[in-house]
């Protein structure tokens, strides 16, 4: 079966525009996650959903983060007012059980900022 | 603040040897942990589970968890080239979801 998708893959933004990262996990799988990660890091926890409630959020480094499952499938984050050390790789990831899954990991946004 | 350290190499061995890679973590209450690995430019990819003390195998691999330790390790036996890439250890602590990640450790097979 088909895998955890995100999209763009890659996505040049100007300093101080809004983006939108999108994320489609491995139907069924109720658990959603972001991640993002720096250049020689492993990944870093930004939010959690259980079906459409987020229940973590405490990763979010700043209030110009959100992210919402409105429907408890699809997820998008959003970067407002971007700034140059948003540049990472974000990841998505989900799973099917969130106490003992391991995490399945989409392909990545390669978000740069100039 | 939960901590998961991992050797950081970089690790080089050569084609068919025995690599072993090394995970401590700092939040005693910890209950799984895993092995993901990233090639360059990769997401990455889950490779092992390990849930309670001891051992676990499949394949060229084996988990292995001392929680009296607060140790997990990998090992990576009749390494290839193709096992060339970061392993990275993860571990889910008392916080429903999220995962802890270290570092990474760089391996290197060598033909």
């Amino acid at each position: 079966g088909a895998g955890v998708s995100q999209s763009p893959r890659y996505k040049v933004a100007k300093r101080g525009q809004d983006v939108a990262l999108r994320c489609d996990p491995i139907s069924g799988h109720v658990s959603l996650f972001w991640y993002q990660q720096a250049l020689g890091q492993g990944p870093e926890f930004l939010t959690y959903f259980q079906n459409e409630a987020q229940l973590d959020k405490s990763g979010l480094p700043s209030d110009r983060f959100f992210a919402e499952r409105p429907e408890g499938s699809v997820s998008t984050l959003k970067i407002q007012r971007t700034q140059q050390e948003d540049s990472a790789v974000y990841l998505c990831a989900s799973s099917l059980a969130p106490a003992l899954d391991g995490q399945y990991f989409g392909p990545g946004t390669r978000l740069t900022v100039t | 603040q939960k901590e998961v350290e991992q050797n950081s190499g970089p690790l080089s061995v050569p084609e068919g040897a025995i690599a072993s890679l090394n995970c401590t973590y700092s939040d005693r209450v910890s209950q799984s942990f895993f092995w993901y690995r990233q090639y360059s430019g990769k997401s990455p990819e889950l490779i092992m589970s390990i849930y309670s003390n001891g051992d676990k195998e499949d394949g060229r691999f084996t988990a292995q968890l001392n929680k009296a330790s607060q140790y997990v390790s990998l090992l990576i036996r009749d390494s290839q080239p193709s096992d060339s890439a970061t392993y990275l250890c993860a571990v889910r602590g008392s916080t429903l979801g999220r995962l802890y990640f270290g570092r990474g450790t760089q391996l290197t097979v060598w033909p």
